[in-house]
């Protein structure tokens, strides 16, 4: 299996705040990785895909990167509602495999 | 718009089995490319359970592969997940799921693209 693991676990951060998390996989996927969004009593929702692509109808505020093992989402200016919990996932191989997830908040 | 509703009881005894249905509308189950079911312990993180092709082919995460049972049904657009001999461990939020992929880069990407509000399944006597 292909383990996920993300730092920092959770982070405090401002409003108007630039962030940035880390997402590490134990074996290289290419480019086969998503990220995540998820707040309290919600569905994730998806932001990125392909480690850079955008999800329609996300704001441009989020951005990925990455390719291989090591891979960022960065959040240019954080707003009240980006306060969540992010998961990076990846999709090259079974059995898809999420991160433990990074808790954002105030 | 493309929507999918998880249904199925909240609760579920000790050593039964767990059934969900997901039922999908704003796009032709038999169109998509892959279906998934993915759960989530109170508090915990996301674990993915199974995945099934539109041609019924099933693919098992290998820690649930002896108990979990993935199937379709294009005639009711639905597709559904029984887990077996559950125990408290089972206890999640259980969230269904489209794959389906979007060129990027010169690649396709099957990635989680629609996904269901979730449904809490509770088990205990």
């Amino acid at each position: 299996d292909i383990e996920m693991t993300q730092s920092p676990s959770s982070l405090s951060a401002s409003v108007g705040d630039r962030v940035t998390i880390t997402c590490r996989a134990s074996q290289g996927v290419g480019t086969y990785l998503a990220w995540f969004q998820q707040k309290p009593g919600k569905a994730p929702k998806p932001l990125i895909y392909g480690a850079s692509g955008l999800q329609s109808g996300v704001p441009s505020k989020f951005s990925g990167s990455g390719s291989g093992t090591d891979f960022t989402l960065t959040i240019s200016s954080l707003q009240p509602e980006d306060f969540a919990i992010y998961y990076c996932q990846q999709y090259i191989d079974y059995p898809l495999t999420f991160g433990p997830g990074t808790k954002v908040d105030i | 718009q493309v929507q999918l509703q998880e249904s199925g009881p909240g609760l579920v005894k000790p050593s039964e089995t767990l059934s969900l249905t997901c039922s999908v509308s704003g796009f032709s189950i038999s169109s998509g490319y892959y279906w998934g079911w993915i759960r989530q312990p109170p508090g915990k993180g996301l674990e993915w359970i199974a995945t099934i092709h539109r041609d019924g082919t099933p693919y098992y995460n290998p820690s649930l592969q002896s108990r979990v049972t993935i199937s379709l049904d294009s005639s009711k657009n639905q597709f559904s997940l029984h887990v077996r001999s559950v125990t408290a461990a089972d206890t999640a939020v259980y969230y269904c799921a489209r794959r389906f992929p979007i060129e990027y880069g010169g690649r396709s990407h099957y990635h989680f693209d629609y996904w269901g509000q979730g449904s809490l399944v509770t088990v205990s006597s």
